[in-house]
């Protein structure tokens, strides 16, 4: 078990860009959540997964935003025309079926410049 | 909706006991989180508290009272390497089993 994993760890873009990460959480787990988290705030939620359905999706979230994780296993954040606001980490957190707690990914830091 | 509030910050000493609070109005609440997080790194879970009491792990203790919204994170022998932020986060109730974070507690050891 290597904990949840996400790729890349820093990106830098230009504004009107598109951006895409990619999560990779903890093989048995069958939940895996988005977060966004700005500096000195906590974590805010984006959106959720329970296999490969997208249950749950952020009201604060734009069209812009878009999520997938198409076997349940890995997922997919896109967001399109980066906007300055978008700076932010990006979190990844899986859980299993039995327990509550969430581990988190070392998450993505995106600069949009 | 949610709402969580926390201090924004707290200052302690080495070895001293330091309490976290946590308040939280929510329109269906299904167990309360306690995450600890270091300056640039990932949450890493503390506690999870779903019945009303105490609940101690080592030298951390999370305390929960639903009928008055209310948590608490009891740090004891406080060490240096307990700099960092203290996450309140609540689990709502339903199938969806969202999870709203407080904004978070700057914990300051100082010698």
């Amino acid at each position: 078990d290597t904990g949840v994993s996400q790729d890349p760890r820093h990106k830098i873009t230009k504004r009107g860009q598109n951006v895409t990460f990619r999560c990779d959480p903890i093989s048995e787990h069958n939940r895996l959540y988005w977060y966004r988290q700005t500096l000195g705030q906590g974590p805010e939620f984006l959106t959720y997964f329970q296999n490969e359905a997208q249950l749950e999706k952020s009201r604060l979230l734009s069209d812009r935003f878009s999520a997938e994780r198409p076997k349940g296993s890995f997922s997919t954040l896109e967001i399109q025309r980066t906007e300055q606001g978008d700076s932010a980490m990006y979190l990844c957190a899986s859980a299993g079926t039995a327990t509550y707690e969430q581990y988190f990914g070392p998450g993505t830091r995106l600069t949009v410049t | 909706g949610q709402n969580i509030d926390q201090p924004t910050e707290m200052t302690a000493t080495e070895g001293a006991i330091v309490q976290i609070n946590c308040t939280y109005q929510t329109s269906g609440f299904n167990g309360l989180f306690w995450y600890q997080q270091h300056a640039g790194e990932a949450p890493t879970f503390l506690s999870y508290n779903v019945l009303d009491g105490l609940e101690e792990k080592g030298r951390f203790s999370s305390f929960l009272s639903r009928s008055k919204g209310y948590s608490y994170l009891l740090l004891k022998e406080l060490q240096m390497k307990d700099s960092a932020s203290y996450l309140c986060a609540v689990r709502s109730s339903g199938g969806y089993q969202k999870v709203t974070f407080g904004t978070g507690t700057k914990l300051q050891v100082i010698p």
